[in-house]
């Protein structure tokens, strides 16, 4: 069965400061997507990326950059230069297997809390 | 473009009493999710509707069910609410399934006194 374990419950970090997120997941699937989420307090998840299996490649995305290691099962979040506006629940999620004109869950992590003091 | 839309935002009822909440997904978008969010268990995945047919079912008693009209909207319906079915209820809709990029509504905080 489809795991994501994200270890840090909560973090703390002073603005400017950079901060990773880990996320390690567990599939026997070949094929799967994973997914990060920024949960604000408003309550709505706010997607924030997308990458499939056989996709390794770093992304990067303003102060946004994600690292894939399918070696250690790992898909870990980085943001830069933190800010304020930062200060959120994230969450990392796996689907499943990608099935043609199907249905894949997502499988979440329990999410880590991400506080930035200014 | 109108994000998702979750009626009501809030709610309060007694245990025993059934509940209906509604998502109106974003125009065009056929697949609709649910989700339960409570702190003990996070994220859970409640169903999927598609084109008006359920294509995926998570790990929840039959107290909990849902469909979805002609237009996508969707409603999900529990029945003999339990204390324990206090939650943040949150629908997403995408395109076509989960595997697309999913938006999200701002869900409904259910209370069951």
């Amino acid at each position: 069965a489809q795991k994501v374990t994200q270890a840090q419950t909560e973090i703390s970090v002073v603005e400017k400061e950079d901060v990773t997120l880990d996320c390690v997941y567990e599939t026997r699937d070949t094929t799967y997507y994973l997914f990060w989420y920024k949960q604000p307090p408003s309550g709505e998840l706010v997607f924030l990326i997308r990458r499939n299996s056989f996709d390794e490649q770093n992304e990067i995305s303003g102060r946004y950059s994600w690292n894939f290691q399918k070696s250690t099962s790992s898909f870990n979040f980085t943001i830069t230069a933190s800010q304020v506006v930062d200060s959120a629940v994230y969450f990392c999620a796996l689907s499943d297997s990608i099935v043609a004109g199907g249905s894949e869950k997502l499988v979440f992590g329990k999410g880590t809390k991400l506080t930035v003091n200014p | 473009k109108a994000g998702v839309t979750q009626t009501p935002r809030y709610l309060i009822k007694t245990r025993g009493q059934q509940v209906t909440l509604s998502c109106s997904p974003i125009s065009g978008h056929r697949s609709v999710s649910w989700y339960q969010q409570t702190p003990g268990q996070g994220l859970q995945f409640l169903f999927e509707y598609f084109s008006e047919t359920q294509r995926n079912k998570g790990n929840f008693p039959g107290r909990f069910s849902g469909r979805q009209f002609s237009n996508s909207r969707s409603e999900m319906n529990v029945s003999t609410l339990e204390l324990g079915d206090s939650a943040l209820y949150l629908c997403a809709s995408s395109l076509e399934g989960q595997n697309t990029e999913a938006f999200f509504g701002q869900g409904t905080r259910l209370t069951v006194v």
